[in-house]
């Protein structure tokens, strides 16, 4: 039972475009959601989060939405760079757990 | 700040043995969560341990197990090991006070045989 979906398994992007990456959740117990970057051979980086009782939280290039009606969230990336390669992976906590429960990712390529 | 270490990096064993796994957090941070990364299973929750006590738990058989000691460090065992066990395990740290981001470290790399 997949409780966080990211259905595109790969997205590629040309630099200094938006990106936008993509996921969907089920369990109406989350109450916080984080997005992380993921380059091989090392652990998750944090990028960014947000509150359930939020829309949309911004942190210079990286913003990102959630649509609770939807069960829905999204990571903007603008402009994007080269070194913004990596896998990305969407996260959900439910409420006062300490648990992240995780997509599958993405693997963003961003072309010269 | 140190970021959190994992000891081993990498681990080579053969089926039916045991392991331990070492995670040191961040100074400061008294949760330690640990994660199994799989090609088929993706990022998964194996427990979260809070001043030396298990406050929660996914999914994984018995075998798999942790401690925490009073420096907040943390070990996990996997005991009678199977060729599934072969996987990146993954301890994140916080500071415990309440749901907010966790930090990775590097990851130990375990290939069962």
């Amino acid at each position: 039972d997949q409780q966080v979906k990211q259905n595109s398994p790969s997205l590629s992007v040309q630099e200094g475009r938006i990106s936008i990456l993509n996921c969907d959740y089920t369990n109406s117990m989350f109450d916080y959601f984080l997005w992380y970057k993921k380059y091989p051979a090392e652990g998750p980086t944090f990028l960014i989060s947000i509150s359930s009782i939020k829309d949309k939280n911004e942190d210079g290039r990286f913003t990102v939405f959630l649509n609770k009606s939807a069960k829905h969230l999204s990571l903007h990336i603008v402009p994007s760079q080269p070194g913004d390669s990596a896998v990305y992976f969407c996260a959900a906590s439910p409420q006062g757990a300490q648990k992240l429960v995780f997509g599958q990712g993405t693997r963003l390529t961003i072309n010269p | 700040k140190a970021g959190v270490t994992q000891t081993p990096r990498y681990l080579i064993k053969t089926r039916g043995q045991q392991v331990t796994l070492s995670c040191s957090p961040i100074s400061g941070h008294r949760s330690v969560s640990w994660y199994q990364q799989t090609p088929g299973q993706g990022l998964q929750f194996l427990f979260e341990y809070f001043s030396e006590t298990q406050r929660n738990k996914g999914n994984f058989p018995g075998r798999f197990s942790g401690r925490q000691f009073s420096n907040s460090r943390s070990e996990m065992n996997v005991s009678t090991l199977e060729l599934g066990d072969s996987a990146l395990y993954l301890c994140a740290t916080a500071s415990g006070a309440g749901v907010e981001e966790q930090f990775f470290g590097p990851g130990t790399r375990l290939t069962v045989l």
